[in-house]
């Protein structure tokens, strides 16, 4: 089946910086989406993102599809980003009306104030 | 709105009992998700329901049951559990429509769920 690798796993941040996180996958994807997981478990959806770049404040997400690899850009980090980010990506061929989200292991972000 | 509610947050069980975890939403979505998620882990996908059919089974135990009684709500039925199965449960939902943003899953918040 196909993988999907954040990196990095774990990221120390002081207030006010800025930071990239990676996610890679090994087959070719028809959803991708970024989420964000607070430290009281809810999953928070980012982006949908298969391809292209979208921005929404401070962040921003980029998918080269071609390349296998998608980017999430923090910017200005606030105490606030702190928790879990998960990218998951749906490989299957075709839509049957649902899809099916294969996720990453997440990168843990902890930023001081 | 993009919202999906789940009742409890929190549930302590058993392994005798039996239990039911609830979600629900109001966005018209045609499909249906539950997840597991163990601590310090991924989401694991369990179930998907699309339009009230159930469409993939994750080779789960049958001791976790689904059910989805109309196009807004969906069940878990929790019966015999171990305690490995603890756990954050976590329900999302998606328009049911080609490629595209529609595929986006929202989730709810989970709910935290003890075997003793």
């Amino acid at each position: 089946g196909i993988q999907v690798e954040q990196s990095p796993p774990d990221l120390i941040l002081q207030e006010g910086a800025n930071s990239t996180l990676r996610c890679n996958f090994s087959d070719s994807v028809n959803n991708l989406q970024w989420f964000h997981q607070n430290p009281w478990g809810q999953l928070i959806n980012l982006f949908y993102i298969p391809s292209g770049t979208k921005q929404n404040g401070r962040l921003s997400a980029t998918t080269v599809a071609t390349e296998r690899y998608s980017l999430l850009y923090i910017s200005s980090s606030q105490t606030t980003d702190s928790g879990v980010y998960f990218c998951a990506v749906d490989p299957t061929r075709f839509s049957g009306g649902y899809n099916k989200l294969i996720f990453g292991a997440g990168t843990r972000l902890a930023v001081h104030p | 709105d993009t919202e999906v509610t789940q009742t409890p947050k929190h549930l302590v069980m058993g392994m005798t009992n039996k239990k039911s975890l609830k979600c629900e939403q109001h966005m018209g979505h045609r499909a249906m998700y539950w997840y597991k998620q163990k601590a310090k882990k991924p989401p694991e996908l369990m179930f998907v329901y699309s339009y009230e059919k159930l469409s993939i089974n994750e080779s789960v135990p049958s001791r976790f049951s689904p059910e989805c009684p109309n196009s807004s709500l969906l069940n878990l039925h929790l019966h015999a559990l171990q305690p490995e199965d603890s756990a954050l449960y976590l329900c999302a939902s998606s328009q049911d429509s080609a490629r595209g943003e529609s595929e986006t899953q929202y989730f709810g918040p989970g709910t935290r769920l003890l075997v003793l």
